[in-house]
């Protein structure tokens, strides 16, 4: 069974431009979420989907979105990037909402 | 809100046992989960407590302690290749949302 899948894995980006992320669930998981990492502020939740609903937001501004399709699959966005965007975006699918998390490897956003 | 600390570093030999510990704060309380990260790469699940007592698998146990806010991940017969990331994490729902600590940065020495 393939694993959770997400593209690019790295990419470099200017201030002020935007970037788009993408994110294929495990067959079957209908849950996703995406966490930023960063060493000083480890995990953070962004978003979870659930058939195509945003059922959860976390604390961060406008500038990021995302949206689920109909088949599970999911992009986030990032526009007007800052230097401070610069980590690790990591998506994680589950067969439901309190299921265990299985992540991909991340798409390491760089922004100079 | 809900908020989670745990060490940041802890460092051990092979073939001894560690624990890492997590106290938690929560306005509601769904269960509490531990995840092991390698250099950076994917996050994998380890564990996950709902109710009190301790959870075995393998090498690997977590405990739980509602009552004191407070669980721990015990790692037995400690390998080389367990040197990595531990974080524990708590949902902020009953939805898909998890809160995680800051991560213990287990390093195991021969």
């Amino acid at each position: 069974k393939a694993g959770v899948t997400q593209t690019p894995r790295y990419l470099i980006k200017t201030r002020g431009q935007q970037v788009t992320l993408s994110c294929s669930p495990i067959s079957g998981h209908r849950s996703v979420s995406w966490y930023q990492q960063t060493p000083g502020q480890g995990l953070q939740f962004l978003f979870e989907y659930f058939s195509e609903t945003q059922r959860n937001k976390g604390n961060f501004p406008g500038r990021f979105s995302g949206r689920q399709f109909s088949n599970s699959r999911s992009e986030m966005n990032v526009s007007t990037l800052e230097l401070g965007d610069s980590a690790l975006y990591l998506c994680a699918s589950s067969l439901d909402p309190q299921g265990e998390l299985f992540f991909g490897e991340g798409s390491r956003l760089t922004v100079l | 809100g809900q908020s989670l600390e745990q060490p940041s570093e802890v460092t051990a030999v092979e073939g001894a046992i560690v624990q890492i510990n997590c106290t938690y704060q929560t306005s509601g309380f769904y269960g509490l989960s531990w995840y092991q990260q390698h250099d950076g790469g994917a996050p994998t699940f380890l564990s996950y407590n709902g109710l009190d007592g301790l959870e075995e698998t393998g090498r690997f146990s977590s405990f739980l302690s509602r009552s004191d806010s407070y669980g721990y991940l015990l790692l037995q017969e400690l390998q080389m290749k367990d040197s990595a990331s531990y974080f524990c994490a708590v949902p902020y729902n009953q939805g898909g949302k998890l809160i995680f600590g800051q991560g213990t940065e287990l390093s195991v020495k021969p």
